[in-house]
């Protein structure tokens, strides 16, 4: 079984629109990560949420976290075509596994101009 | 902006060869991991390493696969006989601390073609 998972698998929308990506998890964990990758590049981190959090803020991006449901959202505001990026959450587990990231199969976005 | 460095960005190698990826985590981190994405795939966990021992492994880090800190700055990932489905992006990562607690920086890659 996978830890977490990420929907939709793609998401295809105009500059200027709002970009919503999900992501659920089976075990509990300590905390949730939001990270972005280019085409072929590295992972850049985004936002970091904790398991007693619910919501963060970073700039345009918007995450929640919902523990009783095991989910959580990343939300991109007013989106620009340089944010076209696949988009990973993972998780940190609470019990055991303190050092390693599980991350979802992520989310590929395409924002056109 | 420190980063973390990887070389080479790109290896080619033959099936049976042994593979030495490199990296040089951020100066301050402690805590050191090693992740390979297949193309098209998620990002898949293979070791983390603390004080000088792997503190966690996963399955697909099996006894073809080993890693060291050399001299205190380097990171390595060896793969003794390479095979075809060794074909990854290999990336490295580090943190300043463990990562209950903070979030891991990660290199720009190896991308490993076993042929």
């Amino acid at each position: 079984s996978q830890q977490g998972e990420e929907d939709p698998q793609a998401l295809s929308i105009q500059e200027g629109e709002n970009a919503t990506m999900n992501c659920s998890y089976k075990t509990s964990i300590n905390n949730l990560q939001w990270y972005r990758q280019n085409s072929g590049r590295g992972l850049v981190h985004l936002i970091l949420i904790r398991s007693n959090e619910r919501e963060k803020h970073s700039g345009r991006l918007r995450v929640t976290l919902d523990t009783s449901k095991k989910s959580s959202s990343l939300l991109i505001t007013a989106s620009r075509a340089a944010d076209t990026a696949s988009y990973f959450c993972a998780t940190v587990l609470f019990s055991g596994g303190y050092n390693k990231l599980i991350f979802g199969a992520g989310t590929r976005l395409a924002v056109h101009p | 902006e420190p980063e973390v460095t990887q070389t080479p960005s790109h290896q080619v190698t033959q099936m049976g060869q042994e593979v030495i990826l490199r990296c040089v985590p951020i100066s301050n981190h402690l805590y050191f991991y090693w992740y390979r994405q297949i193309l098209g795939q998620k990002v898949e966990f293979l070791v983390s390493f603390y004080n000088n021992e792997i503190s966690e492994k996963s399955e697909i880090f099996d006894d073809q696969f080993s890693v060291e800190r050399p001299d205190g700055s380097n990171f390595t990932l060896k793969i003794r006989s390479t095979k075809l489905e060794d074909s990854a992006m290999y990336f490295c990562a580090s943190s300043q601390i463990e990562l209950r607690d903070t979030e891991a920086f990660f290199g720009q890659g190896t991308r490993l073609t076993v042929v």
